[in-house]
């Protein structure tokens, strides 16, 4: 399909196990996103790449986040030794353009993966 | 630092009944964007709208229309008379560098 694509649909891991959640992204799109989504509330930013540059992982909540982006268009968002406040939906989002176009553009979202964490 | 407020969590309308979504964020930057999405219980989030802080012209796109005010700092959307399709969780959405910030979100349900 033409959309970004996000698998697995719906994860569940023990507390303590690591994940990993992919990305694809509409095909030429520069800018990639991750978001967390508490169950009720918007998508809270995580991370932003520039083709494979992570420029900002400032919203990453701790050291057992970390995403990666290595040829500049899958991208993977891995939790290491999972806790259970790490479960929510994580969404991926693209945009065609990068740098000083970033802000003003609509961004395109797959459907999410919810990570359940028992 | 920016912030979006929804300040109405959930709302319920019958068919045919207009409904406004409202929209207040905070900024220091005189250059943002706003957003809003749509998201339906299947979870991907649907782009509808995206004004700049430049640009107050209200818009109109069929049933869908937006007011901006800067005075108010306020984005507000309209569903004109509303459909069963409409319900979903909208969420009124800041942008300035790289990062969206994103409201609370407001669930509509129209009943039939």
């Amino acid at each position: 399909g033409a959309g970004v694509s996000q698998s697995p649909r719906y994860k569940v891991a023990k507390r303590g196990q690591d994940v990993a959640l992919r990305c694809d992204p509409i095909s030429g799109h520069v800018s990639l996103f991750w978001y967390q989504q508490a169950l009720g509330q918007g998508p809270e930013f995580l991370t932003y790449f520039q083709n494979e540059a992570q420029l900002d992982k400032s919203g990453l909540p701790s050291d057992r986040f970390f995403a990666e982006r290595p040829e500049g268009s899958v991208s993977t968002l891995k939790i290491q030794r999972t806790q259970q406040e790490d479960s929510a939906v994580y969404l991926c989002a693209s945009s065609l353009y990068g740098q000083e176009w970033v802000s003003n553009q609509p961004q395109h979202f797959g459907d999410g993966t919810r990570l359940s964490i028992l | 630092a920016q912030k979006v407020t929804q300040a109405q969590t959930e709302i319920s309308v019958v068919e045919k009944e207009d409904v406004t979504l409202d929209c207040v964020y905070e900024t220091r930057d005189t250059t943002y964007y706003l957003f809003w999405y749509k998201q339906p219980p299947s979870g991907e989030l649907v782009f509808l709208i995206r004004r700049n802080s430049f640009d107050e012209q209200n818009e109109i796109s069929g049933r869908y229309s937006w007011n901006f005010q800067k005075s108010t700092s306020s984005f507000n959307f309209t569903i004109t008379a509303s459909q069963v399709v409409d319900s979903a969780v909208y969420f009124c959405a800041l942008s300035e560098d790289n990062d969206m910030r994103f409201g609370a979100g407001t669930r509509l349900t129209v009943k039939p």
